[in-house]
């Protein structure tokens, strides 16, 4: 079955523990990227990658580290969470990243919803 | 300004009723655009791709105005089951092959039976 896998789904932990969130899709695609989510705030893109090695800063990516050594999957890392960063985290993935292209469907995983104490 | 705009509702409509939400846009780059639909507490869905000559899939009407940047979904004959938050997506050109992709905040549908 084609589909994007985060883990863990749900997360309790202390400000300044460090934490990865996984982000798996097996579909092949080359672009990948993570979202959080917050009331009245939408969906705001943390980081994004177009392809393997190749990363990108989206809107808040303060606080968050990303990596894409392969293909497939795309961690999300916290080196110090803090408060402010519970929220429900998405990862995303599409066959490409093109603006122009019809193939830029985002597939979603089902969410990290992460606290922060 | 936000990059995306939309109301965020809740619109509250009886089963049957045909409702109509809009989505602006600031970027004149801005490429491509979508509707997804998210359930509560679930992860967003692709309901349909949004083209400049409009299209229809069923119940769903989406079309694009790129004089007033501005994207409308139409839901006639509303169903219990399109009780969602519905998600305008612009996707920008940036630069080389890289784009970005903005989400707006989303309009709140409740059906009533």
């Amino acid at each position: 079955e084609a589909q994007v896998t985060q883990n863990p789904r749900y997360l309790i932990t202390v400000t300044g523990k460090k934490l990865t969130v996984t982000c798996s899709q097996n579909m092949n695609h080359e672009y990948m990227s993570w979202y959080r989510q917050d009331p009245g705030l939408g969906l705001r893109q943390i980081y994004y990658s177009m392809n393997v090695e190749v990363t990108d800063k989206g809107d808040v990516p303060e606080g968050y580290k990303v990596s894409r050594k392969e293909k497939r999957n795309f961690p999300l890392i916290l080196e110090s969470p803090s408060p402010n960063q519970t929220s429900l985290y998405f990862c995303a993935s599409s066959f490409t990243g093109t603006a122009l292209s019809s193939y830029n469907e985002q597939f979603f995983g089902p969410g990290t919803r992460l606290t922060v104490l | 300004r936000k990059e995306v705009e939309q109301d965020p509702g809740p619109f509250n409509v009886p089963e049957g009723a045909t409702v109509a939400f809009n989505c602006t846009y600031s970027n004149s780059a801005s490429q491509s655009f979508f509707w997804y639909r998210q359930d509560c507490r679930k992860e967003p869905k692709l309901l349909m791709s949004v083209y400049s000559s409009g299209n229809e899939d069923g119940r769903f009407t989406a079309q694009l105005n790129r004089a007033s940047q501005y994207i409308s979904l139409l839901i006639r004959d509303s169903k219990l089951s399109d009780s969602a938050t519905y998600l305008c997506v612009v996707n920008q050109a940036l630069y080389s092959s890289a784009s970005k992709i903005i989400f707006g905040s989303g309009t709140r549908l409740s059906i009533r039976p």
